[in-house]
């Protein structure tokens, strides 16, 4: 089946101790989103990837960086994470063309941070 | 700035019918979703409203006022694993996605 994966499910880190949480399709997706949402809060979009051209939200702190090696990779690094920085992290994908271009999520990767 | 607003939390019973609505105030208006996210998973597409009125899937009905900035979710014969949150989101003039923090649903016997 096509999907959205992402791993690990569940990471755990060390405060100032860099953790990369990765992606991958197999939707051949156009573009891929990367959201950070806290407990009954929103989803929050932190960048996305059109192809190989990438978008930051003006607010995503710079600890977060993203890579894109191939349509079906996407990586969210985090430099030196803060206590903050513990949240669900879902990466998301869609077409990228007009109309619908419904999102369509992966499990989510739950980030602790000690 | 950009808003959607959702109710918190509501609670029905099984078997009920509840609607879950959503007002929004983004900058113009190209579609608007509904999402549903159990606890502790990724959300999952359940509708999509681009044009004023009633879409039905099943269980499952979204409404669209575009010159109310509103919409509902309908959800009917309720069961217990429609215990979850649901999200609204707004896709804006610039084709973002704009979330709404969800409701969330509680459902008893």
């Amino acid at each position: 089946d096509a999907m959205v994966i992402q791993n690990p499910r569940y990471q755990v880190t060390q405060f100032g101790k860099p953790v990369t949480l990765s992606c991958s399709q197999t939707l051949n997706h156009n573009v891929m989103y990367w959201y950070q949402q806290k407990s009954s809060q929103a989803p929050k979009l932190l960048f996305h990837y059109y192809d190989k051209d990438f978008n930051n939200e003006a607010d995503t702190p710079d600890n977060f960086q993203s890579r894109r090696p191939n349509t079906s990779f996407c990586f969210l690094d985090i430099r030196s994470p803060g206590l903050g920085d513990a949240a669900m992290y879902l990466c998301a994908t869609s077409r990228g063309a007009q109309g619908v271009d419904t999102q369509y999520f992966g499990p989510g990767t739950r980030l602790t941070v000690l | 700035g950009q808003n959607i607003d959702q109710p918190t939390e509501m609670t029905a019973t099984e078997g009920a019918i509840v609607q879950i609505n959503c007002t929004y105030q983004t900058s113009g208006f190209n579609g608007l979703f509904w999402y549903q996210q159990h606890a502790g998973e990724a959300p999952t597409f359940l509708s999509y409203n681009v044009l004023d009125g009633l879409e039905e899937k099943g269980r499952f009905s979204s409404f669209l006022s575009r010159s109310k900035g509103y919409s509902y979710l309908l959800l009917k014969e309720l069961q217990m694993k429609d215990s979850a949150s649901y999200l609204c989101a707004v896709r804006d003039s610039n084709y973002q996605l704009i979330w709404g923090a969800g409701t969330k649903l509680i459902i008893k016997p």
